[in-house]
């Protein structure tokens, strides 16, 4: 079982929509969780982090972390072009403690 | 520059010839890691440091693989005798570890890109 997982396929999302991303980890201990964007040749960017069970928000940005079903999500709201990007899920690992990722969902906002 | 420093930015080899980038974290932070990643793939875990110690190793590092940071400051990553599959993005990124489990975020550096040919 991968330590983090990210299975959904390219995300194409009309302009003005919301764009949902799901992301689950195998660490039942883990207690960080993140998102990075990360556009195409760049590197990644951090844009949200959750260490508490329920939603965050930033900006048209929801973080929500359920720990009994080890699921992170991230909601963009009113999506904008300039949202299309990767968006990458990553966790701190009880375990170890370092940073593990996953392999990412590219998400398209059609004009 | 406050950020994290990766040079060089672009690096091409051939194949059997040994490569060294080196990373420059944000000052002050005491956790550097090193990553690949390929196209369509998220960052893979290659190694970390906690000041100048090496924490951890991925099994998938091979022996050509070795890592330094041997003052807690920057590091280098070097790659011996690469290979095709070597080519790839390499990415380092520090963060300042705080309260156990609740570390602060990790900014990455903008890579370096290897192709060997």
């Amino acid at each position: 079982q991968k330590e983090v997982e990210q299975n959904s396929g390219p995300l194409s999302v009309p302009e003005g929509a919301i764009a949902s991303l799901n992301c689950t980890y195998s660490d039942r201990g883990s207690q960080s969780f993140f998102w990075y964007r990360q556009y195409s040749g760049k590197s990644p960017e951090l844009i949200m982090f959750i260490y508490s069970n329920g939603d965050k928000e930033d900006g048209r940005f929801t973080a929500q972390l359920n720990k009994a079903s080890q699921y992170v999500s991230l909601l963009i709201r009113d999506s904008q072009p300039s949202d299309s990007a990767t968006y990458l899920c990553a966790v701190i690992l009880y375990g170890n403690n370092r940073l593990a990722f996953g392999k990412g969902n590219q998400v398209v906002v059609i004009p | 520059d406050t950020g994290v420093s990766q040079d060089p930015r672009h690096k091409i080899t051939k194949r059997g010839q040994n490569v060294t980038f080196r990373c420059d974290p944000i000052s002050e932070h005491n956790r550097l890691y090193w990553y690949r990643q390929t196209l369509g793939q998220g960052p893979e875990f290659l190694t970390y440091f906690q000041n100048e110690a090496q924490l951890e190793k991925s099994r998938l590092l091979s022996d050509r693989f070795s890592a330094e940071r041997p003052k807690g400051s920057f590091s280098t990553l070097e790659i011996q005798r690469t290979e095709q599959g070597d080519s790839a993005m390499y990415l380092c990124a520090s963060s300042l570890r705080q309260v156990l489990y609740m570390n602060t975020e990790a900014f990455f550096g903008q890579g370096t890109r290897l192709t060997v040919v």
